[in-house]
């Protein structure tokens, strides 16, 4: 069963900020929201991921809303090289990864 | 730093042949997972391991055995190949809990 949702694609002009929004309405107490992403048929490549507060590294900014039954990736300055698939994930901590559908983020020149 | 190195690259097998992948884990990592990658799909859980044991399964075929071994090396056998095992696969470690790092994949073709 999937434990998220996302819109399939995404466009963002280079250089500009990309703001991917995730659903997981379901969500349950213990479990931390993760993302990764895919660049073409590469292995997936951790992001970031958080419990309840927001989240910030050198590659990214995760907004989780107070409810925590959504979540925003935050790409702040997005390049050609950021086009992938990305997936958003709930799990905990020491559990597999179930893939969804994720984003197709395309980057646009 | 070091990475999670998979072997082969690439393999090409005929139908009903078997296959192994190797996967050798960043040092330290006690947690190995393997997944599947058809073509245009997403990756597909096939089976994990924490310090030499089976810790989960996923929709892994019958065909498909794996292990891993003393010094965290695992190996995924795959037998009676069929067309539709043609895809990527990926390996990934971690020192559990934590994030996973995966592999760059094999890409087995069955002809």
């Amino acid at each position: 069963d999937a434990k998220t949702t996302q819109p399939p694609s995404m466009d963002c002009a280079e250089g500009r900020a990309a703001n991917l929004p995730c659903n997981h309405s379901t969500i349950s107490g213990n479990e931390y929201v993760y993302w990764y992403r895919q660049i073409h048929s590469q292995g997936p490549q951790y992001i970031i991921h958080g419990l309840k507060n927001n989240e910030t590294n050198e590659m990214a900014s995760l907004i989780i809303t107070e409810d925590r039954k959504s979540s925003t990736l935050i790409l702040p300055h997005a390049t050609l090289r950021d086009t992938a698939v990305y997936y958003c994930i709930v799990r905990q901590r020491d559990d597999k990864i179930i893939f969804g559908k994720g984003t197709r983020l395309h980057i646009l020149p | 730093a070091a990475g999670v190195i998979q072997s082969p690259r690439h393999l090409i097998k005929e139908k009903r042949e078997t296959a192994t992948l190797k996967c050798y884990p960043i040092p330290r990592h006690d947690t190995v997972y393997w997944y599947q990658q058809g073509p245009g799909q997403d990756p597909q859980f096939l089976i994990s391991f924490y310090e030499k044991m089976q810790s989960d399964k996923g929709s892994i075929p019958d065909r498909f055995s794996a292990q891993q071994f003393s010094d965290y090396h695992s190996e995924l056998n795959m037998s009676s190949l069929e067309l539709g095992d043609s895809a990527l696969y990926f390996c990934a470690s971690s020192p559990r809990p934590e994030k996973l790092f995966f592999g760059s994949g094999t890409q087995l073709s069955v002809l």
